[in-house]
């Protein structure tokens, strides 16, 4: 089993709707992250969290809300979808304690097309 | 404004024809610069971290060099399971965590 599992790995959805990505890690990381990937734009920062009870925007966090349910999880909502959402987007996690914050460990991804 | 570019966009080699590729940063306090693969369909996966200028990073087929202003890649006797995307991001400043990635190289090594 993956370290870093993301779901749904695949979602269509419509304009306005409500989605939820979930990600859930066995690594006993304390940081998580959530980016999301654009062709031609690279890994952009949405939303981090450095334990259950910190939550920091990134750089694109309009738009999207996030919730720390516990160390293991970490969840992306987009209240209300809409096409320019539509990318590949990644959770990852870190531990502060051995490495430095830049190596990080990436699920899968969950692809998401807005309609 | 932190940044970071990558070239080329993309680069197609023969199996066992060494090559480079490029990290441009600009980058106030760099903290540490970092080297992620990434394969059609995955997360990715991460590599190397250099942190200061002369530092170098070997793995396999793979070194990771790093001045005041750039990194390389240097991929020697590349095979096609070599092939893939190259990311490199860049960590800076003084009270921040976050990562600023490159756009990427897609790496094609074809037998």
């Amino acid at each position: 089993d993956a370290d870093v599992t993301q779901t749904p790995r695949n979602r269509i959805t419509k304009t306005g709707k409500r989605i939820m990505l979930e990600c859930s890690q066995t690594k006993g990381h304390d940081r998580m992250y959530w980016y999301r990937q654009d062709p031609g734009l690279g890994l952009r920062l949405i939303y981090y969290s450095f334990d259950v009870k910190d939550i920091n925007k990134g750089e694109i966090s309009d738009g999207y809300s996030v919730s720390r349910q516990a160390q293991a999880k970490f969840s992306l909502s987009l209240e209300s979808a809409i096409p320019n959402q539509t990318a590949l987007y990644f959770c990852a996690t870190s531990d502060l304690r051995d490495r430095e914050p830049g190596e990080l460990f990436f699920g899968e991804g969950s692809r998401l097309t807005v309609l | 404004e932190d940044q970071v570019t990558q070239s080329p966009e993309a680069l197609r080699l023969q199996e066992g024809e060494s090559s480079s590729l490029n990290c441009s940063y600009t980058v106030s306090g760099l903290r540490g610069l970092f080297w992620y693969r990434q394969d059609p369909g995955k997360g990715p996966e991460f590599l190397f971290t250099l942190y200061s200028a002369g530092e170098e990073k070997e793995k396999e087929r793979l070194k990771a060099t790093l001045t005041k202003k750039e990194s390389f890649l240097h991929i020697t006797a590349p095979k096609p399971e070599d092939s893939a995307t190259y990311l490199c991001a860049v960590q800076g400043g003084y009270n921040t965590d976050k990562l600023i990635f490159g756009t990427g190289t897609r790496l094609q090594v074809f037998p």
